[in-house]
């Protein structure tokens, strides 16, 4: 069975610093991998995903992440985050091809101080 | 394009009582998802649906919760009765068939006391 594993619940930073988020995913097969953002009181909104080809994954609101096969990894990072940033970050995996069901980690909390 | 819509966006129960919650997907997203996202967790899948047939309703608890799709457009999902771990907030999702993203709705937080 797939999971997610985000290795921090909260992460602060402070305002135009770096960010890495963590996140390792265990499956068996092939699988595609997603970062969605949540603000307070929203749903959820897609940050970038991974389905084929590079590794290097680039998405909105400058962030990107990196498919890595052997560690079984997906950090996320952004070079320089802002007050804006602030939110809940989390992690994803489906197996299989098309609208399969999502696997979420228990999120990663993000908050920037000025 | 208009989103996915959820109704209502908040609401308190009394444990036993019953609650329904409504979604709207979007137009011509033929696949649609309720999450129950428990405070400080990810969101787990409750039901799939694609068009009007359930794909995975594995992790829903049939004893208390059910949900439809009627005309395969809008879906009610239904907690009766309900216990004090159902406090949670409701997601609602879709997507276009064979398509890997999935749209969010706003969610409906539900406080069981």
């Amino acid at each position: 069975a797939q999971s997610v594993t985000q290795l921090d619940s909260q992460v602060p930073v402070f305002e135009e610093a770096p960010v890495e988020l963590r996140c390792n995913y265990s499956s068996s097969v092939s699988v595609y991998l997603f970062w969605y953002v949540q603000y307070p009181n929203q749903g959820l909104q897609l940050l970038l995903k991974y389905l084929s080809g590079s590794t290097l994954v680039k998405g909105i609101n400058g962030f990107e992440a990196e498919f890595n096969k052997s560690q079984t990894s997906f950090h996320l990072r952004k070079p320089s985050v802002h007050i804006s940033d602030t939110a809940e970050y989390f992690c994803a995996v489906s197996e299989g091809q098309g609208a399969q069901k999502l696997v979420f980690g228990q999120g990663t909390r993000l908050t920037i101080n000025p | 394009e208009a989103g996915v819509a959820q109704s209502p966006r908040y609401k308190i129960i009394e444990k036993r009582q019953s609650v329904a919650f409504w979604c709207n997907p979007i137009s011509g997203h033929a696949t649609l998802y309720w999450y129950q996202q428990i405070l400080g967790q990810g969101p787990k899948l409750l039901i799939q649906f694609q068009n009007n047939g359930v794909v995975d309703d594995s992790q829903l608890p049939k004893d208390r919760f059910s949900a439809e799709r009627l005309k395969g457009v809008d879906s009610t999902l239904k907690i009766q009765p309900a216990k004090l771990e159902d406090s949670a907030v409701y997601l609602c999702a879709s997507a276009r068939v064979g398509g890997y993203e999935q749209y969010f709705g706003p969610g409906t937080r539900l406080t069981v006391t």
